[in-house]
C-alpha cells in the first residue's frame, strides 16, 4: 500500500543551521509528493512540492528533490530562522480520481535563537 | 481571499455524546475533504466530497460518524456516540477542479472525549 515515514521529533536547532528533515514513501507508480508546514494555532500549508522523478520543490528557502532511486523526498534548508520552528508533513498524492493526500506522522522542528 | 472556515474551534464532551462541526470551504472550490488527526499522527482522510457527491468514505466509521455536504457549499461532520478513541483534531480542507493536488486547510477543531 502507500505510506509515508518521516524522521522522528522534535528537531532542536540553533538559529542559522542547515536543517534535513528526512521522507520516504512507499507507492505504486510514481506518485506527486508534497511537503506541509503547521504552524502553531495553524492550518496545513503546502509548502511545496515536485509531481514527477527528479524534480525540486522550493519555497521560502526550503527544497526537496523527488528521487525515485531512494524513494525519498528529504526537505532542507540552508539557514533556519526562529520563525521556521513547526510541525513540518511529507505526504504523497494517489494516482486515482480521489487525489487523496497520505501523510507521514510529522516532524516538530524548535528553532533556538 | 477568504481562507477555509470551521467551528468551533475546540470541544470538549462526555463520551456517548454527540457532536458536529461545520467547514465553509474557500469561494468556488468544488473538493472538500474532512481529516482526523490523532495527536502525534499525520492527519488521516474520512470523507471527500466532489460538490454535493461522496468521492471516497472508505476510512469513515459509519457506525457512528456521518458528513453531508449541502448544495455543495458547506459541510457538517457528526459524531454520535462519541468514543474516548475520538479525541483529535478534525480538519477541513477544500481544493480547486483544476488545482486538486494543492489543498488548503481550516484551522481545525480540536475534540477532546471524556
Amino acid at each position: 500500500g502507500n505510506s509515508v515515514t518521516q524522521m522522528e521529533g522534535p528537531v532542536t536547532l540553533s538559529e542559522e543551521a542547515f536543517l534535513t528533515i528526512n521522507c520516504t514513501y512507499t507507492a505504486t507508480g510514481y506518485p506527486s509528493l508534497f511537503w506541509y508546514v503547521q504552524y502553531p494555532g495553524e492550518g496545513l500549508q503546502l509548502l511545496l512540492k515536485a509531481t514527477k522523478a527528479d524534480d525540486k520543490g522550493s519555497n521560502k528557502g526550503f527544497e526537496a528533490t523527488y528521487r525515485k532511486e531512494t524513494t525519498s523526498f528529504h526537505l532542507e534548508k540552508g539557514s533556519v530562522q526562529v520563525s521556521d520552528s513547526a510541525v513540518y508533513f511529507c505526504a504523497l498524492k494517489r494516482l486515482d480520481s480521489s487525489y487523496k493526500l497520505i501523510f507521514g506522522s510529522g516532524t516538530r522542528l524548535l528553532v533556538r535563537p | 481571499e477568504a481562507g477555509v472556515a470551521q467551528s468551533p474551534r475546540y470541544k470538549i464532551i462526555e463520551k456517548r455524546q454527540s457532536v458536529a462541526f461545520w467547514c465553509n470551504p474557500i469561494s468556488g472550490h468544488a473538493t472538500l475533504y474532512w481529516y482526523q488527526q490523532i495527536l502525534g499522527q499525520g492527519p488521516k482522510l474520512l470523507i471527500q466530497f466532489q460538490n454535493n457527491g461522496v468521492v471516497d468514505d472508505s476510512q469513515l466509521p459509519k457506525d457512528r460518524f456521518s458528513a453531508e455536504r449541502l448544495k455543495g457549499v458547506d459541510s457538517t461532520l457528526k459524531i454520535q456516540p462519541a468514543k474516548l478513541e475520538d479525541s483529535a483534531v478534525y480538519l477541513c480542507a477544500s481544493s480547486s477542479t483544476s488545482r486538486r493536488y494543492e489543498q488548503y486547510f481550516g484551522p481545525g477543531t480540536r475534540l477532546t472525549v471524556t
